[in-house]
Formats: C-alpha cells, structure tokens, sequence
C-alpha cells in the first residue's frame, strides 16, 4: 500500500523556520516526482514545489521561490521542505503528493501537516 | 502561468440529482485533472487526463471537455459524494488549481 506521512509541522514566529518531512512507503520512491501542495484554512489548493525522482529537477511557486528548499534522500525514502524566512501567508496544512508517472497529476497524497506561522 | 476557473464556486443538490461542474483553462491545455476533497482529508484523484477514470472511482463520475473547456458530471449524486471538488492542469508549471466547487446537501 502506498503511503505518503508527513511530519514536522508546528508553530513559528514570522522570520522563522521549520523542516518539514514526508516518509514514503509501499513504492519505489526513487522512481517518482514527489511534490509539495499547500492548503490554507478554509481555502483551496496550491503547489508549492516538486522534485524529479533523481532530484535533478526543481520547481517552485513564484510565492516560495527563494524561501523554501525541496529535497530528497532516496536511501532513505523520504522528502524534506526546508522553509525559512516565514510569513503569516505560509500557514496552511502541507500536504506531500506523488506525480502518477509521466505526468503532473497528483495520484497519492499524504495526511498533511499543519504549519502555523503567527507571533 | 495558466489560470484555471471553476463554476460555480458552490452547488445545492439532492441525493440522486445529476450536477456538473465546470472549469476554464486561461489558455488551451493537453492535460487535466479533477480531485474530491472531504473535510480534513486529503484530496483524491478522480479524473486525469480530462475523461479518464482513475481506478476504484465509481463510474458515476465522469469527465468531458477538451483546450480550454471541461466539466466534471456526476450522474447520480450519493450521499458519500457531498465534498469539494478541485480542477488541476497539468501542462506546465506553475501547477494550478481552480478554486474549488462545494457541493453540498440541499
């Protein structure tokens, strides 16, 4: 069974910092896009970042370009967002999603992790 | 980047009612998608490639339309079925979303 469980969430002061991470299970992470989509409270849908299966290619939102970091550790199965200079904007649940392959469709997702960015 | 339009933003229906919900490309685009989303829960693909059923999904969604112009059908509303709706493209990147369409309980 694919699984997709993100961690790291949590409360920071604007300017800040947090590490997220996602663990992948139940597939050959190595061979698939994964990506980062956000969800702000009671709002909708938005990429954030995704990242080719060998790491070799990179995108992100205009919104996050130059904040955050998308990588991954393929001997370890997991996906990491490194996001720094935070914005009370930035809070919203994160959600880690696989590309289904050979396409820009999203196939699994994770559960999401809850980042809060308030003083 | 590619805006991506849905309407209505929110729709009252009955169990059994037919709904279809529609969404607009900014430009003419090859590759598409629509999600379900319950409440605290992640999304789910249901369509890809603008008719195509992602497997497990009940045959009583559908999905037309092609460049700039597509809509999602659901033919017999169940009661499981009451969530948010999201349409995606996925040309290029930026990745984009429509805003969403609830459906709700009328």
């Amino acid at each position: 069974e694919v699984q997709l469980v993100e961690s790291g969430g949590g409360l920071v002061k604007p300017g800040g910092s947090l590490r997220l991470s996602c663990a992948a299970s139940g597939f050959t992470f190595s061979s698939y896009s994964i990506n980062w989509v956000r969800q702000a409270p009671g709002k909708g849908l938005e990429w954030v970042s995704s990242i080719s299966s060998s790491g070799s290619y990179i995108y992100y939102a205009d919104l996050v370009k130059g904040r955050f970091t998308i990588s991954r550790d393929n001997a370890k199965n997991s996906l990491y967002l490194q996001m720094n200079s935070l914005r009370a904007e930035d809070t919203a649940v994160y959600y880690c999603a696989r590309h289904r392959t050979g396409t820009y469709y999203f196939d699994y997702w994770g559960q999401g992790t809850l980042v809060t960015v308030s003083s | 980047d590619i805006q991506m339009t849905q309407s209505p933003s929110s729709v009252s229906a009955s169990v059994g009612d037919r709904v279809t919900i529609t969404c607009r490309a900014s430009q003419g685009i090859s590759w598409f998608a629509w999600y379900q989303q319950k409440p605290g829960k992640a999304p789910n693909l249901l369509i890809y490639d603008a008719s195509s059923l992602q497997s497990g999904v009940p045959s009583r969604f559908s999905g037309s339309g092609s460049g700039t112009d597509f809509t999602l059908t659901i033919s017999s509303l169940q009661t499981e079925d009451f969530a948010t709706y999201y349409c995606q493209q996925a040309n290029s990147f930026p990745l984009t979303f429509g805003g969403g369409t609830k459906v709700e309980i009328k």
